[in-house]
């Protein structure tokens, strides 16, 4: 069936480090995919999407690549916060999967100054 | 726009019980999942719901259940609560083939 890897944490970088979770899935179809993240005692909250190969989806300086033919979407940074410290989560769904959505187990990042 | 509320934000069982969780989707949204989210794991689907009824179920016992109603909003029960359900459940909503917005989740501890 449909699955996400994440690479497993923690991860600890200094403030301005450059930033990589490393993300592949497995998937029969033509799957969309996301990264969400999760602040202490809060939900998820998306982070950027991409929906077909070769997208990419960007927002609040990170970045990810949808590619096929690595089945990867990596999420990059090039200079992190101190504010960026959180819970990261890959995750895919198609319509193979009917809608669901498929998280990976989460990659906990602490930034420090 | 109001987003994704869900309540109680916490809640304290004893096993054996039942518990009800409830989920107001985002304005506009009429799909409702569930998922269980494990401490230090990744969110678990549960069930699906799309227009009141059932739209796909992850690897869960029936002794979880949900509804949704003509608003979409959205209720979790389960039943005969064991110490391995202590988890923090999270609703999100969505259109369809859209991503989903969640909720802040329920904290539920199982003593």
């Amino acid at each position: 069936g449909d699955s996400v890897t994440q690479m497993e944490g923690p991860v600890t970088l200094s403030e301005e480090a450059f930033l990589t979770i490393n993300c592949t899935y497995t998937a029969t179809g033509y799957p969309s995919l996301f990264w969400y993240v999760q602040y202490p005692g809060e939900g998820l909250q998306l982070l950027l999407k991409a929906t077909k190969a070769d997208d990419k989806g960007s927002n609040k300086g990170f970045e990810a690549t949808y590619r096929k033919e690595t089945t990867s979407f990596h999420l990059e940074k090039g200079s992190v916060q101190v504010s960026d410290s959180a819970v990261y989560f890959c995750a895919l769904t198609s319509a193979n999967t009917g809608n669901q959505f498929y998280f990976g187990t989460g990659t906990s990042l602490t930034v420090i100054p | 726009e109001t987003g994704v509320t869900q309540s109680p934000t916490h809640l304290i069982k004893t096993r054996g019980q039942q518990v009800t969780l409830r989920c107001s989707s985002q304005s506009g949204h009429n799909t409702v999942s569930w998922y269980q989210q494990a401490l230090g794991q990744g969110p678990q689907f549960i069930f699906q719901y799309y227009r009141e009824e059932e739209n796909g179920r992850g690897n869960f016992p029936p002794r979880f259940s949900g509804l949704q109603f003509p608003n979409y909003s959205s209720e979790l029960n389960v039943n005969a609560l064991e110490l391995d359900d202590s988890a923090l459940y999270l609703c999100a909503s969505s259109s369809p083939n859209q991503p989903q917005h969640f909720g802040d989740g329920t904290r539920l501890s199982i003593l």
